[in-house]
């Protein structure tokens, strides 16, 4: 059985590090996309970047380039999302997908809500 | 990069048939497969649809995928409404570099 599970919830402060989890099971890791997706509060969704962790080919929605950090460990099967200093604006919910060949995301993690403020 | 516009909110009886629209923004709708996701509140997403009209095992037949090349749109319809269907539907479509989601419709089942 395909399973994606993601780290638990966060809460921080502005400014403050971070980094969310997502490790798979029951398919070949290196052999899939991962991507992230931003769900901020009441908000949809939106395509953060993707990674292949066989070969750590990493891609960004401009939206999000140069605010993360995609990265992946082929090793123990766990996708990786950090932020080096967050903003109260990126409390949302964070989730992982596997991607197929054609651009759909066919399993989904549980979710990690991020929640930063003061 | 193209947009993908969804009406905000449908509504509809048990029983009845619902329609939800997805348009592209610029670049044909044929070009690039059509996803649609179902979000329940408090849960993540599932798919329902994918490359534009096949359903993941599991997912009843009440649920259909189409595209329309006249209106540049693809649309999502869901017959036999019940109050399980109550929830948010996501178009999303991938153009080669960029993974693009609709803003979401709510789907009120009356």
């Amino acid at each position: 059985e395909v399973q994606l599970v993601q780290s638990g919830a966060e809460v921080k402060k502005p400014g403050e590090s971070l980094k969310i989890s997502c490790k798979g099971s029951g398919y070949s890791f290196s052999s899939y996309w991962i991507a992230w997706v931003r769900q901020m509060p009441g908000k949809g969704l939106e395509w953060m970047g993707i990674i292949y962790s066989g070969d750590s080919d990493t891609r960004y929605s401009p939206s999000f380039q140069g605010q993360v950090t995609i990265s992946a460990d082929k090793s123990i099967s766990t996708a990786y999302l950090q932020w080096s200093s967050l903003k109260a604006s990126d409390t949302a919910m964070y989730y992982c997908a596997r991607t197929l060949s054609s651009g759909w995301f066919d399993f989904w993690g549980q979710g990690t809500l991020v929640t930063v403020s003061s | 990069n193209f947009m993908l516009t969804q009406p905000h909110s449908v509504s509809e009886s048990p029983g009845k048939t619902v329609t939800i629209s997805c348009t592209r923004s610029s670049g044909s709708i044929a070009s690039n497969y059509v996803q649609w996701y179902q979000q329940r509140p408090g849960s993540a997403p599932t798919t329902v649809i994918y490359e534009d009209n096949q359903r993941p095992s599991g997912v009843p037949d009440r649920f259909s995928g189409s595209i329309d090349s006249s209106s540049n749109s693809a649309s999502l319809t869901i017959s036999g409404l019940s109050s399980e269907d109550e929830a948010d539907y996501y178009c999303q479509s991938y153009d080669g570099s960029n993974w693009v989601f609709g803003g979401g419709t709510k789907l009120t089942v009356l």
